[in-house]
């Protein structure tokens, strides 16, 4: 049972274009939000996180919404640029807990 | 500099024989992590380490050991009882505690393909 979503396997963009990556979780117990970024051949890195008493982190180009009704995050990056293609995955914890569930990642392309 | 050091970067397996993929960190971090990512899928916790000494289980520990005695030090062993072991895997760290806000640091991962 995938308890957080990432429906897009990809997702392609113009540069200076606003790319808008969205992930789903299931479980209410979540309330804290992050999401990685992947190049190829290295492993994933933090980019911005969100807990459940907020619904806007901003972070320069990087904003995270959440929408704790509809279990559903996103991250959007404004404007986008070609050095922001890589997979992105989007992760929930809840605080104080070690284990972290991640989902299967959307991998962004971004055109100059 | 800090960080996370993997090795090897890629590995093979013959049938019926266990592999040990090493995981270092200087980060003076407590929890240590082994996930194993699958195409497709997003990154599943193996084994996961609070601090030296002590582990825990996680989603997909079949098949899979590891050991913490030191804090730096985090390896893990695929064994033969592993039956599908071709995978990305990857090792993690982080603070403990509230303040952690379970944001983990990664490796570069090893690719196990099995020959």
């Amino acid at each position: 049972d995938q308890q957080v979503k990432q429906n897009s396997p990809s997702l392609s963009v113009q540069e200076g274009r606003i790319s808008i990556l969205n992930c789903d979780y299931t479980n209410s117990m979540f309330d804290y939000f992050l999401w990685y970024k992947k190049y190829p051949a290295e492993g994933p890195t933090f980019l911005i996180s969100i807990s459940s008493i907020k619904d806007k982190n901003e972070d320069g180009r990087f904003t995270v919404f959440l929408n704790k009704s509809a279990k559903h995050l996103s991250l959007h990056i404004v404007p986008s640029q070609p050095g922001d293609s890589a997979v992105y995955f989007c992760a929930a914890s809840h605080t104080g807990g070690f284990k972290t569930i991640f989902g299967a990642g959307t991998r962004l392309f971004v055109k100059a | 500099d800090g960080g996370i050091t993997q090795s090897p970067k890629y590995l093979f397996r013959k049938e019926g024989q266990n592999v040990t993929l090493s995981c270092e960190q200087n980060l003076n971090h407590d929890a240590m992590y082994w996930y194993r990512q699958d195409p497709g899928q997003g990154l599943r916790l193996i084994y996961y380490s609070q601090i030296v000494n002590d582990f825990q289980k996680g989603d997909i520990a079949e098949g899979y050991s590891v050991s913490r005695e030191k804090k730096e030090s985090f390896p893990l062993t695929v064994t033969s009882a592993q039956k599908n072991p071709t995978a990305f895997y990857l090792c993690a760290s982080s603070l403990a505690g509230l303040l952690a806000k379970n944001i983990q640091y990664f490796g570069a991962g090893t690719r196990l393909s099995v020959l």
